[in-house]
């Protein structure tokens, strides 16, 4: 069945640091791919998504890359913020197209 | 502020009791999902709805059940409850439930059975 692995955290990373988490998924087709986060007490937010290889989802100064050819979905971002500190989940729409599927999550900590 | 509202925002209850979970969409969104996530098992999906009708299940046990309503607020039902069904129930709302909609999620419900 469908399946997402992220690598494991926790991450931690001094201010301005470069910020990659990985992801890779197993799927038949295309499915849609996204990156949620989730802040201390809260519920989960869309981060970013991409619906077809090869599209570039960001927001925030966050980046995604759909590489069909890798099955891969990585996050980066250039220069973290104390306030990026959270957990990230990479998440894909199944093949039957019914839910989310989500990785076990990576917890990210940065300091100042 | 997601626009999906959960009540309550905790819930303490003993093993063997029966609570309810109570989930508002945003407005206008059909879709209703609820997810469960738990330290061992992580996020995984229970069911879905859209418009009233039960569109899809997941990794829901028997001892649980849900529903939709006519104005399309969603309850999850949880029976017999054991120690191990302690986690944060999460439901989330989109406008259809299409492979690419962005599904937004209310701040949850965590439970703890004792």
């Amino acid at each position: 069945g469908d399946s997402v692995t992220q690598m494991e955290g926790p991450v931690t990373l001094s201010e301005e640091a470069f910020l990659t988490i990985n992801c890779t998924y197993t799927a038949t087709g295309y499915p849609s791919l996204f990156w949620y986060v989730q802040y201390p007490g809260e519920g989960l937010q869309l981060l970013l998504k991409a619906t077809k290889a090869d599209d570039k989802g960001s927001n925030k100064g966050f980046e995604a890359t759909y590489r069909k050819e890798t099955t891969s979905f990585h996050l980066e971002k250039g220069s973290v913020q104390v306030s990026d500190s959270a957990v990230y989940f990479c998440a894909l729409f199944n093949q039957a197209g019914t839910a989310l599927i989500f990785g076990k999550g990576t917890t990210l900590s940065v300091s100042s | 502020d997601s626009g999906v509202t959960q009540t309550p925002k905790h819930l303490i209850t003993a093993t063997g009791q029966r609570v309810t979970l109570r989930c508002s969409p945003r407005s206008g969104d059909l879709s209703v999902y609820w997810y469960q996530q738990s330290l061992d098992q992580g996020l995984q999906f229970l069911i879905q709805y859209y418009n009233g009708e039960e569109r899809a299940k997941g990794n829901i046990l028997e001892r649980f059940s849900a529903q939709q309503f006519p104005d399309l607020h969603s309850e999850l039902n949880l029976s017999s409850l054991e120690l191990g069904d302690s986690a944060l129930y999460f439901c989330a709302s989109t406008v259809v439930g299409g492979r690419a909609d962005t599904q937004y999620f209310g701040p949850g419900t965590r439970l703890t059975v004792l």
